[in-house]
């Protein structure tokens, strides 16, 4: 099973700065299968980036993903005040659980 | 657009069996589509449980295999999750999803998801 871990678990940053998140596997990943996910509370997840570097329909372009392997980033270049939320990265895999998702980083207002 | 609601009873007894439903509307059930149930525990992060194709094939997370059946309904355009034995672990907020491809890229993905739905496991 790969396991994903997420760094830092929070992030606390003011409206206007860059977010950097990190997401690290277990084992190599293909980039194909690695998204990432916003949810604020109280809501379900919302799919933010796929294929670890494209943007889902209506995503702002101030998400950016990247990465390869077992090294995955997500980038937001200014934050906004509806940014503030938790961030899962997730992959999907080819043997049970096929799923997996990363403990989450928190980013919230400093 | 397609559009998913979850359904079922919020409260189950220990040991009991919880039971879901995922109605979609706005398209098919029978699309070219896997569709799973995702959930999460109260302040944890989320835990994929398994997923469905109409054909009714399944897969399941090996850590709930032994609990879970998932089931569709074509004709009802929805598909269901049973898990039994339940215990005060399995309280969690439960999402059904579906999963797309980008055909030319293969790139996998989870792009739709309901609003989800609240289990409390508690006599």
């Amino acid at each position: 099973e790969i396991v994903l871990t997420q760094s830092p678990g929070t992030l606390s940053l003011s409206p206007g700065e860059r977010a950097t998140l990190s997401c690290r596997a277990s084992q190599s990943v293909s980039s194909s299968y690695l998204a990432w996910y916003q949810q604020k509370p109280g809501q379900a997840p919302r799919l933010l980036i796929y294929g670890a570097s494209s943007r889902a329909t209506g995503i702002p372009d101030r998400f950016s993903g990247s990465g390869s392997g077992t090294d995955f980033t997500l980038t937001i270049s200014r934050l906004e005040p509806e940014d503030f939320a938790v961030y899962y990265c997730q992959q999907y895999g080819s043997s049970p659980p096929l799923f997996t998702f990363g403990p989450g980083t928190k980013v919230d207002i400093k | 657009q397609v559009q998913l609601q979850e359904s079922g009873p919020g409260l189950v007894k220990p040991s009991g069996t919880l039971s879901l439903t995922c109605a979609v509307s706005g398209g098919s059930i029978s699309s070219s589509n896997w569709w799973s149930w995702v959930r999460q525990p109260p302040g944890k992060g989320l835990e994929w449980i398994g997923e469905i194709y109409h054909s009714g094939s399944t897969n399941y997370n090996p850590s709930l295999k032994s609990r879970v059946t998932i089931s569709v309904d074509k004709s009802k355009n929805q598909f269901s999750l049973k898990l039994s034995s339940v215990t005060a672990a399995d309280t969690a907020v439960y999402y059904c999803a579906r999963e797309s491809v980008d055909i030319p890229t293969g790139y996998y993905y989870m792009d739709v998801w309901g609003k989800g739905t609240t289990v409390t496991v508690s006599s």
